[in-house]
C-alpha cells in the first residue's frame, strides 16, 4: 500500500483480555518494527522484523507479548491478558531494508497507531 | 547511561529565532543518523537525515561530531508549525543480519508568538 496502516486505530478493553494489533507495511518492505509509545514518553522498541523472521524480539516486555509476520507482509502484535500498564500506543514501522547502508536504505516510515487502554 | 540521549525540552522559542539541540550517542560504531519529528499525538516522520559533513534542508542544519559521538539539528527563522518533539535515531549493526535504531526520548520545542 501506499503507506502503513495499523488496525485498530484504538481500541478499548478490559485487563485480562487478549488483544491483537495488527500493521500492513508498505509493500516490499522487508523490515518491520514495533514500538510502544507511553503518553508522554519516548519510543520503546519492541521487536524487528527482517522478512518473516525476528533477528531482536528483546524488546518485548514480558511472554504476555507476542508477534508474528507472515509472507513478508502484515505482521500482528498479541498481547494476552492484557494490563493496564500496557496501555499506550503501539506503533509499527517499516523500511525497505534492514541493512546498514547509505541513508536512505534504513528511513522508517510509521503507520498511525493503535491506541490500547486497558482498563 | 542510555545509548542514546536528548534534552527533553522543552525549549521555548520566539517566533522568527534560531533554535539548536544536541543528542549524543554512545555506540561509537554507530553508522546512520536521522532525526524525527513527532507531532502531538501523531506518528513520528522523518525530518531529515544527517551525513558527515553535516547537510542543510530550508531551515533546518543538522550536524555529526563524530569524534564527541553528537548530532545536532539547528532551526532557524523558527515558525510556530515548528513546534513538535524531535527525535533522533541511531543506527548500528547489532542484529544478526540487520540493524538496530535507536531512538533517543526526544527533545521538546515550543515556538511562541
Amino acid at each position: 500500500g501506499a503507506g502503513v496502516s495499523q488496525s485498530p486505530s484504538n481500541k478499548v478493553t478490559e485487563k485480562g483480555k487478549d488483544v491483537e494489533l495488527r500493521c500492513d507495511p508498505i509493500s516490499g518492505h522487508t523490515a518491520l518494527y514495533w514500538y510502544r509509545q507511553r503518553l508522554g514518553q519516548g519510543l520503546e522498541f519492541l521487536i524487528y522484523f527482517q522478512g518473516n523472521s525476528a533477528p531482536d524480539k528483546s524488546g518485548l516486555p514480558s511472554d504476555r507479548f507476542s508477534a508474528e509476520r507472515t509472507g513478508e507482509s502484515v505482521s500482528t502484535l498479541t498481547i494476552q491478558r492484557t494490563q493496564q500498564e500496557d496501555s499506550a500506543v503501539y506503533l509499527c514501522a517499516s523500511s525497505l531494508r534492514g541493512q546498514p547502508r547509505r541513508s536512505g536504505a534504513n528511513v522508517l516510515t510509521f503507520g498511525a497507531g493503535s491506541r490500547l487502554t486497558v482498563l | 547511561r542510555k545509548e542514546v540521549e536528548q534534552d527533553p525540552g522543552p525549549f521555548n522559542v520566539p517566533e522568527g529565532a534560531t533554535v539548536a539541540f544536541n543528542c549524543t550517542y554512545s555506540n561509537s560504531a554507530s553508522q546512520s543518523f536521522f532525526w524525527y519529528r513527532q507531532d502531538c499525538r501523531k506518528e513520528p516522520k522523518l525530518l531529515m537525515s544527517v551525513y558527515s559533513s553535516g547537510n542543510e534542508d530550508g531551515r533546518f542544519t543538522a550536524q555529526l561530531n563524530r569524534a564527541s559521538q553528537y548530532i545536532s539539528l539547528l532551526i532557524r527563522d523558527s515558525k510556530l508549525s515548528d513546534s513538535a518533539t524531535y527525535l533522533c535515531v541511531v543506527t548500528s549493526l547489532s542484529w544478526g543480519a540487520g540493524n538496530k535504531l535507536t531512538f533517543g526520548g526526544g527533545t521538546r520545542v515550543l515556538v511562541k508568538p
